[in-house]
């Protein structure tokens, strides 16, 4: 497709599982974003990826949380013994480098943490 | 650092009628402005932005924002509501231009009611 595609749309896993979340940016965008967009806190910048440089991770709320970008497209985002707090949807997005600004996102993966 | 605050969390406003949903920034440099939109069960996408030049941009659907530097505000507007404006409306912004990531606001859910 056209856009930014998440997979998988939801996800309910148990307290102390781990999960992954994948993220198929729009073909030819340099940079990739991960967000989570928490009931009441708006969005919240988790990690991003510009090309070849290496990533900003600053956003990454724990040492559980860690992401990866293979070939300069896919992004997986992966959450280590997950734990209640860390339901929320996570969202994706992608811009091409020199547009100040316009991200285009994903519809999210909504998690659930039982 | 970049901030952006969202005075209201929720407008209930009646359809046809104007409404206004307010956005402050901070920063220490000069910005980029923008406000995404997030319907129902859908990816936020790109509802207008201010990068540089006349400082009232407009969007295909109605809404204008209007960015002034001496109250760091992006406030956006719009003169008659439709119940198909039900949506949560972020502002953000960007330092500096580029592909650099955005800062969000909390968002305001904005309500039609009919």
């Amino acid at each position: 497709g056209a856009g930014v595609s998440q997979s998988p749309s939801n996800k309910v896993t148990e307290k102390g599982k781990d999960v992954e979340l994948r993220c198929d940016p729009i073909s030819g965008h340099t940079a990739l974003y991960w967000y989570r967009q928490s009931l009441g806190q708006g969005l919240e910048f988790l990690i991003y990826f510009q090309g070849n440089s290496a990533p900003d991770k600053s956003g990454l709320p724990s040492d559980r949380f860690s992401a990866e970008r293979t070939g300069g497209s896919v992004s997986t985002l992966t959450i280590q013994r997950t734990q209640q707090e860390d339901s929320a949807v996570y969202l994706c997005a992608s811009s091409l480098l020199g547009l100040a600004g316009e991200l285009f996102f994903g519809e999210g993966s909504r998690l659930t943490v039982l | 650092a970049q901030s952006v605050t969202q005075l209201d969390s929720q407008v209930p406003v009646f359809e046809e009628a104007p409404v206004e949903l307010r956005c402050n920034y901070s920063s220490s440099v000069s910005v980029y402005l923008f406000w995404y939109v997030q319907y129902p069960n859908q990816g936020l996408q790109l509802l207008l932005k201010y990068l540089s030049g006349s400082t009232l941009v407009e969007s295909i659907n109605g809404f204008e924002a209007e960015f002034n530097k001496s109250q760091t505000s992006f406030h956006l507007r719009k003169p008659s509501v439709h119940i198909s404006d039900t949506a949560e409306y972020f502002c953000a912004v960007s330092e500096g231009g580029g592909a650099d990531g955005l800062t969000f606001g909390k968002g305001t859910h904005l309500i039609i009611q009919p």
